[in-house]
């Protein structure tokens, strides 16, 4: 059982350039979300979506887009990288019954993605 | 937007010494708060998920409470060792989009 899957583990990329950061879990999640963490602050949430064809934004979604064709891919889109996108990159996933809320269950990381615009 | 404080911001013990850190937010709209367990060159592990006021959870030497109506956690290990070093997430879960994270305690434990 794989888990939560993302690549690259590292990418270097010049100012301009755009990107995609890939996600795959294979746990049947129907939650998934891209978070940041820069130094010395928490993890900042990019975008999450509740299910295939679902996203929705997070604290800090300028300069990225997601998509979720399916439950098992969550890919993180860069447009035009700009240095303030250097971060480790992080993809979670979790499950939650449908139909009814109940408090998720505990999030399955991914092992991040270090990007750095130069 | 939602603070969630987490103190100390670092720790250092030794080997065999007990220790606790807080995790404080807002106590209204509270659903869930969640402890992680992060080692350097690792990824997030989950430790608790908790939901009620007064709960109490343990693995191992590893505790935690929980007190909704005054909007804090505490986690404690009991009899740290080297390998708890890492740094300690709590996150809160307020039923809108997604957890909501401290930035951390980080343990360093000496031999």
């Amino acid at each position: 059982n794989a888990g939560v899957t993302q690549t690259p583990k590292f990418r270097i990329l010049k100012i301009g350039q755009s990107m995609t950061l890939q996600c795959t879990q294979d746990m049947n999640h129907n939650y998934m979300y891209w978070y940041r963490q820069d130094p010395g602050m928490g993890l900042k949430l990019i975008y999450y979506s509740v299910g295939a064809g679902i996203t929705d934004k997070g604290e800090v979604p300028n300069g990225y887009n997601v998509s979720r064709s399916t439950t098992e891919d969550f890919p993180l889109r860069l447009e035009l990288a700009a240095p303030s996108q250097t971060s480790v990159y992080f993809c979670a996933s979790s499950y939650s019954k449908v139909g009814r809320w109940e408090p998720p269950y505990g999030y399955t990381f991914g092992s991040g993605t270090r990007l750095t615009v130069v | 937007i939602l603070n969630v404080e987490q103190s100390p911001q670092s720790l250092h013990v030794q080997e065999g010494d007990s220790t606790n850190f807080t995790c404080s937010f807002p106590s209204s709209n509270f659903y869930a708060l969640h402890w992680y367990r992060w080692e350097t060159a690792k990824s997030p592990e989950a430790l608790f998920v908790m939901t009620l006021n007064g709960d109490e959870k343990k693995k191992g030497r590893i505790s935690a409470t929980l007190n909704t109506k005054e909007g804090y956690s505490y986690l404690y290990i009991k009899g740290s060792q080297p390998e708890d070093s890492a740094t300690y997430l709590c996150a809160l879960h307020t039923g809108r989009r997604a957890l909501t994270f401290g930035s951390g305690t980080r343990l360093q434990v000496q031999p």
